[in-house]
């Protein structure tokens, strides 16, 4: 079975553009969530969905959202994008009711 | 809240010494109790995990027990190698009824494990 597939694997922005990363869960995999990993703040939850419905939510200013689709892949955007935003973005799937979660390889964002 | 505290790291060890990285937990109830290794430039591995007392993960030579009286869930490994050089995650989840709960993770410890 294929795993969690985040693309892209890199991308290079500079300050006030947006960008939109996505996220496909292993298949059967109805809840997706997403992280950020910086060197500063280590690992930090962003926010998860399931059936399309946001759940969860993390500490993070408004210009971060995503969505889920019918067909659980997930996306997640960043609005007027800062130098703080360079990270290292990962996405992670379970199956419903399940604790186990299953990472992607992650989006590295270079915020110029 | 739920809290996930690890031993700071780098650890350093010679091929072949026995591996200790030590984690405890705060939590309400019975969370599931996970390690995740990062290598470089790389996502997050699933290595073991745990979901009740006295529950032993293991995988790859690697152990951890779930130790409710302590509330740790300390990594181990007999004989660690070159290619177990990583940086390794503490977690914890509890999934709340009718809701998800995110996943809380410790600061990582990084390995280093040389010839």
């Amino acid at each position: 079975k294929a795993g969690v597939t985040q693309t892209p694997r890199y991308l290079i922005k500079t300050r006030g553009q947006q960008v939109t990363l996505s996220c496909s869960p292993i298949s059967g995999h109805r809840s997706v969530s997403w992280y950020q990993q910086t060197p500063g703040q280590g690992l930090q939850f962003l926010f998860e969905y399931f059936s399309e419905t946001q759940r969860n939510k993390g500490n993070f200013p408004g210009r971060f959202s995503g969505r889920q689709f019918s067909n659980s892949r997930s996306e997640m955007n960043v609005s007027t994008l800062e130098l703080g935003d360079s990270a290292l973005y990962l996405c992670a799937s379970s199956m419903a009711g399940e604790e186990t979660q299953y990472f992607g390889p992650g989006t590295r964002l270079l915020v110029l | 809240g739920n809290s996930v505290t690890q031993m700071e790291g780098p650890v350093t060890l010679s091929e072949e010494a026995f591996l200790t990285i030590n984690c405890t937990y705060t939590a309400t109830g019975y969370p599931s109790l996970f390690w995740y290794v990062q290598y470089p430039g790389e996502g997050l591995q699933l290595l073991l995990k745990a979901t009740k007392a006295d529950d032993k993960g293991s995988n790859k030579g690697f152990e951890a027990t779930y130790r409710k009286e302590t509330t740790s869930f300390h990594l181990e490994k007999g004989s660690v190698q070159v290619s177990d050089s990583a940086v390794y995650f503490c977690a914890l989840r509890k999934l709340n009824t009718g809701t998800a709960s995110k996943l809380t993770f410790g600061t990582g410890t990084r390995l280093q494990v040389t010839l």
